[in-house]
């Protein structure tokens, strides 16, 4: 019964090589997110969607850019992957009741190895 | 510029003592603070959190202590046990945000 789905666990891509990274949930969440962790850093906030609405951090380099086709699905796109993008991508989601019980819901991450 | 800050990378503990996880913040705006615990090849799960109102939230074998005025939280976990082994992240939010702030995390391990 797995609520997060990531796929896929494990990616490899080259430099400058568009990769796709996909997020599933079953949990009829409003908003889904996603995190960058590199290397013995914390989960850093990329963007996320509220529903259809997305939300982009002002930090996030324009190289990363998401899709939310339906309820279900989110994903990552990395148009053009560098070495310093080699990390941990995290996916969560949350009800978006944004209230003390709105907790968020993290699926097991896709490792991205950039060559 | 490190909002949350958790510095110790690691702590090693025998089965049945008490674990003491530390956090601080810089950010006076966070109003709430969670903990998540995080196995290897796993995401990380929820495991308790704290409203800036309160000073301490206890569930079970876990206590979160907040003092506000040194910027400060910690986590309490006793008795320990093997299975709580795992990397254990602070966060911080405010003001009902979406966004969890994160520190870098403190590895766990609970020695038989």
């Amino acid at each position: 019964d797995a609520m997060v789905i990531q796929n896929p666990r494990y990616q490899v891509t080259q430099f400058g090589k568009p990769v796709t990274l996909s997020c599933s949930q079953t949990l009829n969440h409003n908003v889904m997110y996603w995190y960058q962790q590199k290397s013995s850093q914390a989960p850093k906030l990329l963007f996320h969607y509220y529903d259809k609405d997305f939300n982009n951090e002002a930090d996030t380099p324009d190289n990363f850019q998401s899709r939310r086709p339906n309820t279900s699905f989110c994903f990552l796109d990395i148009r053009s992957p560098g070495l310093g993008d080699a990390a941990m991508y995290l996916c969560a989601t949350s009800r978006g009741t944004w209230g003390p019980t709105d907790t968020q819901y993290f699926g097991p991450g896709t490792r991205l190895t950039v060559l | 510029d490190q909002q949350v800050k958790q510095n110790s990378p690691s702590l090693s503990v025998q089965e049945g003592r008490i674990s003491i996880l530390n956090c601080d913040y810089t950010n006076s705006m966070f109003d709430y603070f969670l903990w998540y615990k995080k196995y290897p090849a796993e995401g990380p799960t929820f495991l308790i959190s704290i409203s800036s109102i309160k000073d301490k939230n206890e569930d079970g074998r876990f206590t979160v202590f907040l003092n506000k005025s040194a910027k400060h939280l910690s986590l309490h976990i006793v008795p320990s046990q093997p299975g709580d082994s795992a990397v254990y992240f602070c966060a911080g939010t405010q003001g009902g945000s979406e966004k969890l702030v994160f520190g870098k995390g403190t590895k766990l391990t609970v020695n038989p």
